[in-house]
């Protein structure tokens, strides 16, 4: 069975600054990808960050970038330069290539401050 | 590029009724797949196409809970005899199956509350 724990439920951050997102899985596979998803209230997960475990450079897009340990099965998410916009709840997930599947973690939701 | 749409985006029911819903992913792409999330929760996976084979199904998926996907296009998700306990948001989600490829596009969601 595949696990995805984030055991932050809310994360508040203030304008400008950095929040970082933890999340720890555990699966057997050894071909998965790793992905952080946002969801705005009322809107439409979308995409943030995928990761290829297969990869030992983290992945970064824009202000956002993550620290893939693959041996503690850890991958977290760096937000910088926070902004009102990315108030949101976020979701880490996991998808190994034989599953066709992706496994969620609980969310955490990101406060942003003025 | 329009994205996964869904239909409808809300559905009230009573107990016991049957629900249909909707979904039409990206056009270019053969895996579609259906979740429902609960509130404060993460989605939870239920079941997936491949084109038109319906490759997975979650035990989360009673005999109530059916889907299809003729000639691989859209899909259809049907509840019948809905119960209070079927409340939730249902996602679908698309992508293209291909090597070092397996973002999903998820969709708006349609929200069922069931009174």
């Amino acid at each position: 069975a595949q696990t995805v724990t984030q055991s932050q439920p809310e994360m508040s951050v203030q304008e400008a600054e950095t929040v970082t997102l933890s999340c720890t899985y555990d699966t057997s596979e050894s071909d998965y990808y790793l992905f952080w998803y946002k969801q705005p209230p009322s809107r439409q997960m979308i995409l943030v960050i995928r990761q290829e475990a297969y990869k030992q450079q983290n992945a970064t897009e824009n202000r956002f970038s993550v620290n893939f340990q693959k041996a503690a099965k850890s991958f977290s998410l760096k937000i910088s330069d926070s902004q009102l916009g990315d108030a949101a709840m976020y979701f880490c997930a996991i998808e190994a290539s034989s599953w066709g599947k992706l496994q969620f973690g609980a969310g955490t939701q990101v406060v942003v401050t003025p | 590029d329009t994205g996964v749409s869904q239909d409808p985006r809300h559905k009230i029911t009573k107990r016991g009724q049957n629900v249909t819903f909707r979904c039409d992913p990206i056009s270019e792409h053969n895996r579609l797949y259906w979740y429902r999330q609960t509130l404060g929760q993460g989605p939870e996976f239920l079941t997936y196409f491949q084109n038109e084979a319906q490759l997975e199904k979650s035990r989360l998926l009673s005999d109530r809970f059916s889907a299809e996907r003729p000639k691989g296009s859209f899909s259809t998700l049907e509840i019948q005899r809905t119960e209070q306990g079927d409340s939730a948001m249902y996602l679908c989600a698309s992508s293209l199956d291909q090597a070092n490829s397996y973002e999903q596009y998820f969709g708006p969601g349609t929200r069922l509350t069931v009174t």
